[in-house]
């Protein structure tokens, strides 16, 4: 069974970071593009960022380029997103995501439950 | 980036009864190479990640009811539910994959007339 855990988010001060983390089992991870999607509180869902299988490729929506950095660790399944720079509109439900291909094929096919990241003064 | 729009924004269906939610993207999602559109969609109960109903426009993921249908091509798109259950009451998004950033539409909330 596929399982996506994420963990890592947290209250913040605006300008703050955060790492976001996300372990993967179930599957072989290396095999499958990545991505992160958020949901603000009562809104929709939202492309953050993705990663090729072997993390050679990496893109970003526009609202967090240079700010968040997207990695991971085929060594231990783990998929990260790292913050900075943070503002109170980054303030969601951060989902990992597999994608249903090696190269980011953009088809979503297994979500995790999300970490909280609230940003707040 | 291409914007996909849904109607309505909400609707309610009573038990039994055909729900039909539509999507419309500002650019073709047709492959002509290998003749698919690149849609999916979504459905999200309360308190839940999304989960994959639809991909391709019309393929069920594995373990979906066949009351979920998915039709259209190019840029307008339906999902229909043709007997409203209990257990269907959710948000509904449709997603497209044909270039990247993915985007979404807002969602479509369907409630229990």
């Amino acid at each position: 069974e596929v399982q996506l855990v994420e963990s890592g988010g947290g209250l913040v001060h605006p300008g703050g970071s955060l790492r976001l983390s996300c372990s993967a089992s179930g599957f072989t991870f290396s095999n499958h593009a990545m991505h992160w999607v958020r949901q603000a509180p009562g809104k929709g869902l939202e492309y953050v960022s993705s990663t090729s299988s072997h993390g050679g490729a990496t893109d970003y929506a526009d609202f967090v380029r240079g700010r968040f950095s997207i990695s991971r660790d085929n060594s231990k399944n783990i998929l990260y997103l790292q913050m900075s720079s943070l503002r109170v509109e980054d303030t969601a439900l951060y989902y990992c995501v597999r994608d249903s291909a090696a190269v980011a094929a953009n088809l979503l096919d297994h979500w995790g439950q999300g970490t909280k990241v609230t940003v707040s003064s | 980036d291409i914007v996909m729009s849904q109607s309505p924004d909400s609707l309610a269906v009573s038990l039994g009864e055909r729900a039909t939610i539509n999507c419309k993207s500002s650019q073709s999602v047709f492959y002509s190479s290998n003749n698919m559109n690149s849609l999916a969609w979504y459905q999200q109960k309360s308190g839940q990640p999304p989960k994959l109903l639809i991909y391709r426009a019309s393929t069920r993921e594995s373990g979906v009811p066949d009351r979920f249908s998915g039709s259209g091509s190019g840029t307008d798109f339906s999902l229909t539910i043709s007997s409203l259950q209990a257990e269907d009451v959710a948000v509904y998004y449709c997603q497209q994959y044909y270039n990247s950033p993915p985007t979404f539409g807002q969602g479509t909330k369907v409630e229990i007339k």
